[in-house]
Parts: C-alpha cells; structure tokens; sequence
C-alpha cells in the first residue's frame, strides 16, 4: 500500500529556513518522480517542483526558483523540499505526491496528508 | 507556461443534478490533463486522467472529455459526497499547472 507522510512544517519567521520532508513507503520509491503541491489557506493548488526518479533533474515553478531545492535520499526512501528566506506568501500546505506514468498518462494518484508552513513573526 | 481557466469558479446545485465544470488551456495540451476533486482539509483524489479515462475506484457517474484546449468533467446526478471543489492540472509542459478550482455547493 502506497503511503506518503510529509513532515517538517511549522510556525517559521520571514527569512528563516526549512526543510520538509515526505517519508514514502509500500513501493519501490527509486522508480518514481516525485513532485511538491501546495495550497495556501482557503486558495487553490499550485504546482511547486519535481525531481525526477534517480534526483538527478529538478525544476522548479517561477515563484520559488532560487530559494526552493527539491533532492531525495533514495536510500532512506524520503523526499525533501528546502525553503529558503521564507516569505509570508509560502504560508501553505505543502503535499508531496507521486507522479504515474504508464500509457503516456501522467496524473498524481497518490498524495500524502500535506504540512502546513506558517510564514509570520 | 500555459494557463488553465476553469469555468465556473463557483457552482450551485442540488442533489441528482447533471453538472459540467470547463477547463480551457491556453495552448494546445493534447489529453494531458487530469481531473481532482478535493475536500476540505484533505488532499486531492485524483478523478479522470488523460482526458477521459476513469481511475479505478472513481464511481461512473464522473466522466471526462476534451482534447487539445477544452476539457470538461460532467458529474451525471449530483450526490451528497460529490460537494467539494474541482480542479484540473495539465501533464504537457513544466511547471504543471492547476486551474483555479470550481467550488460545488448545495443549492
């Protein structure tokens, strides 16, 4: 059985660091490319980064690129996101989430809880 | 990067309604695109992907179409568990991007 659990959110100042984390389980974790969603309170989704299956291709959505880093540690079968200079606009639930892709269709079927970053001083 | 619009942002219906819900690209996006339903506090269950295919588990009611850059999700006859929000993602090109949600209310 599938199973994502992000951890690492919290209440953080504004400039400050952090680094979330998205422990996987129930499959072989190497063989997928691993995305970041988040969600700001009472708004929509919006796509954050990828990596792909062996870590070696990343790419970020504009709105984090230079201060997001998305790396995995296919040995401890775990996914990480470094937020760095944290503003009050990355204030949001982050989800990590599988990507498929038999037949050519990629989708996210599998989501973990998600982790809430506060952003406030 | 390519923009997804959904229409409408907000939809009032009642219980055994037929309701549609648009996504419209900006460019052309092939069947690329998936479809979640998501409730509060909860993350998003995937619905349809590649357009029009049903993922295992998601009752018949829901059904998908589209191709190229309009896509729609019809929910045949609304039930009490299908009130939540909607929102469609495209698969064609980085970043993958989301629509901005239709939220389904009960009249």
């Amino acid at each position: 059985q599938v199973h994502l659990v992000e951890s690492g959110g919290g209440v953080v100042q504004p400039g400050r660091s952090l680094r979330l984390s998205c422990a996987a389980s129930g499959f072989s974790f190497s063989d997928y490319s691993m995305h970041w969603v988040r969600q700001a309170p009472g708004k929509g989704l919006e796509w954050v980064a990828i990596v792909s299956f062996d870590g070696v291709n990343t790419y970020y959505a504009d709105s984090v690129k230079g201060r997001f880093t998305v790396s995995r540690d296919n040995s401890k079968n775990t996914l990480y996101l470094q937020i760095n200079a944290l503003r009050p606009e990355d204030t949001a639930v982050y989800y990590c989430a599988r990507e498929e892709a038999e037949y050519h269709s990629p989708r996210f079927a599998y989501w973990g809880q998600g982790t809430l970053v506060t952003v406030s001083s | 990067d390519i923009q997804l619009t959904q229409s409408p942002s907000f939809l009032s219906a009642s219980v055994g309604d037929r309701v549609t819900i648009t996504c419209r690209a900006s460019q052309d996006i092939s069947n690329y695109l998936v479809w979640y339903q998501q409730k509060p506090g909860k993350a998003p269950n995937l619905l349809i992907y590649a357009a029009s295919t049903l993922q295992s588990g998601v009752p018949s009611r829901f059904s998908g179409s589209g191709s190229g850059t309009k896509f729609t999700l019809t929910i045949s006859s609304l039930q009490p568990e299908d009130f939540a929000s909607y929102y469609c993602q495209q698969f064609t090109d980085y970043p993958y991007t989301f629509g901005q949600g239709t939220n389904l209310e009960i009249k």
